[in-house]
């Protein structure tokens, strides 16, 4: 469970404020996702990267900003959230962009926002 | 368009018994199926994958899924549950044709194993 770690696991923000969260893969992998899970609803893909290239944007509002410094480090820079955007953000990580790869989760960050 | 289906949102099993947690999926082409395992406040812990090979796929902690491909199912299963067994299960599925990272999940399946 340490392969994929997140910071802060928790976060509580306001409409107006400017966070990040954090995605840090120690598993030597290449593709990094961000995946939203809402209460009652299905994991949704949010966005792809593989060798530090953006391959997929699953429509997601721009208040969300996605950012892959490296291969091993994810960021999503969040601003001017609404109270709907409150969900459990999670970054998962895979050796290659290709179907039969398994993904690896980290533990997610839990964001409220009022 | 690929889909999958969690029948049921929960399933009660006693410890000791069998449990089974089902389901269902629908893609165009030989799928790629995933089981995750989440506990609460925790991120997804892969447990298993059907890629390609025996139908009977054995995983971590006892677990074990059968892809049967006429029943388009891949249904997870333990022969004896313990009470850490009890968690939120996701089936999630891939076609071959799909290199990029689209994972398909379910919706989930909280399984209580009472003492």
């Amino acid at each position: 469970e340490t392969g994929v770690t997140q910071t802060p696991r928790h976060l509580v923000m306001g409409m107006t404020n400017k966070k990040s969260l954090k995605c840090e893969q120690h598993l030597g992998h290449n593709a990094m996702y961000w995946y939203k899970q809402s209460a009652k609803k299905p994991l949704e893909l949010m966005f792809v990267y593989n060798f530090k290239e953006q391959t997929e944007n699953n429509s997601v509002p721009s208040r969300f900003s996605p950012e892959c410094p490296n291969s091993s480090h994810l960021f999503l820079h969040l601003h001017t959230l609404q109270p709907e955007d409150s969900a459990l953000y999670l970054c998962a990580s895979s050796y290659q962009l290709v179907a039969q790869e398994t993904q690896y989760f980290g533990p997610g960050t839990r964001l409220l926002v009022l | 368009a690929q889909s999958v289906a969690q029948p049921e949102d929960q399933v009660n099993v006693a410890e000791g018994n069998p449990l089974t947690v089902k389901c269902t999926y629908s893609v165009s082409g030989n799928p790629y199926l995933f089981w995750y395992v989440q506990y609460p406040n925790r991120g997804l812990q892969f447990l298993l994958k059907y890629i390609t090979g025996d139908n009977l796929v054995k995983g971590s902690y006892g677990f074990e899924a059968e892809f049967n491909k006429s029943q388009t199912s891949f249904h997870l299963k333990k022969p004896s549950a313990l009470v850490s067994d009890s968690a939120l299960y996701f089936c999630a599925v891939r076609a071959l044709y799909n290199q990029g990272g689209k994972l398909i999940f379910g919706q989930g399946t909280e399984l209580s194993v009472k003492p």
